[in-house]
């Protein structure tokens, strides 16, 4: 199985700042490489798609990047409602996996 | 609008069974390769089972496979998941999630949309 990992598990920013969240797979998944947020209490929801792709109705502050092995979400600037957990997961080979998480919260 | 409505959550103890269900509407439930993904209290994400649009591919996570079976029933719009000799680590909100396959290569696979989630509690 491919194993993803996440740096850091555990981010404090303020509202504004710009952040940067790095995923790591265990062998090259190509850009097959997708982000989700969740929120306390509430389901997934999709970011990024294809490691760059932005989903229809997220805002263009939230970015990714990379490829083969690593990878980059990116927040250019923070607003109150991005506190929440944000996953990485591939899609490259199954099953399915997803990176352990990291939790954002305010400073 | 695209739905997803997670039944069948409750407490069953080890070795029992449990049937969720998934309510689809807003799109054609037909035409969609479906999910099943948990989350442990507390924990992070892990995928359970996938079944294509025709039912015709089916995969199961090693930690599930044998015990759980996943179905669906396009003409209700509806997906299943079939848990049986239960385990306390099988104890989770498990999510019913829409796949969008892309149609040429490089065929990009991710979860546009997903349901509230249900409570799965496997205790004595």
């Amino acid at each position: 199985d491919i194993q993803m990992t996440q740096s850091p598990s555990s981010l404090s920013a303020s509202v504004g700042d710009r952040v940067t969240i790095t995923c790591r797979a265990s062998q090259s998944i190509t850009t097959y490489l997708n982000w989700y947020q969740q929120k306390s209490g509430k389901a997934p929801n999709l970011l990024i798609y294809a490691a760059s792709a932005l989903q229809t109705g997220v805002p263009s502050r939230f970015s990714g990047s990379g490829s083969g092995t690593n990878f980059t979400l990116t927040i250019s600037s923070l607003q109150p409602e991005d506190f929440a957990t944000y996953f990485c997961q591939q899609s490259y080979s199954p099953p399915l996996t997803f990176g352990p998480g990291t939790k954002l919260h305010l400073k | 609008d695209v739905q997803l409505v997670e039944s069948g959550g409750g407490l069953v103890k080890p070795g029992g069974s449990l049937r969720l269900s998934c309510a689809a509407s807003g799109f054609s439930f037909n035409g969609y390769t479906m999910n099943w993904v948990r989350q442990a209290p507390g924990k992070g994400l892990e995928w359970v089972s996938s079944i294509s649009s025709s039912s015709s591919d089916i995969s199961y996570a090693d930690s599930v496979k044998g015990r759980f079976t996943i179905s669906r029933d396009n003409a209700k719009n509806s997906l299943y998941l079939q848990m049986d000799s239960l385990r306390a680590e099988d104890t989770a909100i498990y999510y019913c999630a829409r796949v969008i396959v892309g149609a040429i290569p490089p065929r990009h696979y991710y979860s546009d949309y997903w349901g509230q989630g249900t409570l799965v509690t496997v205790s004595s």
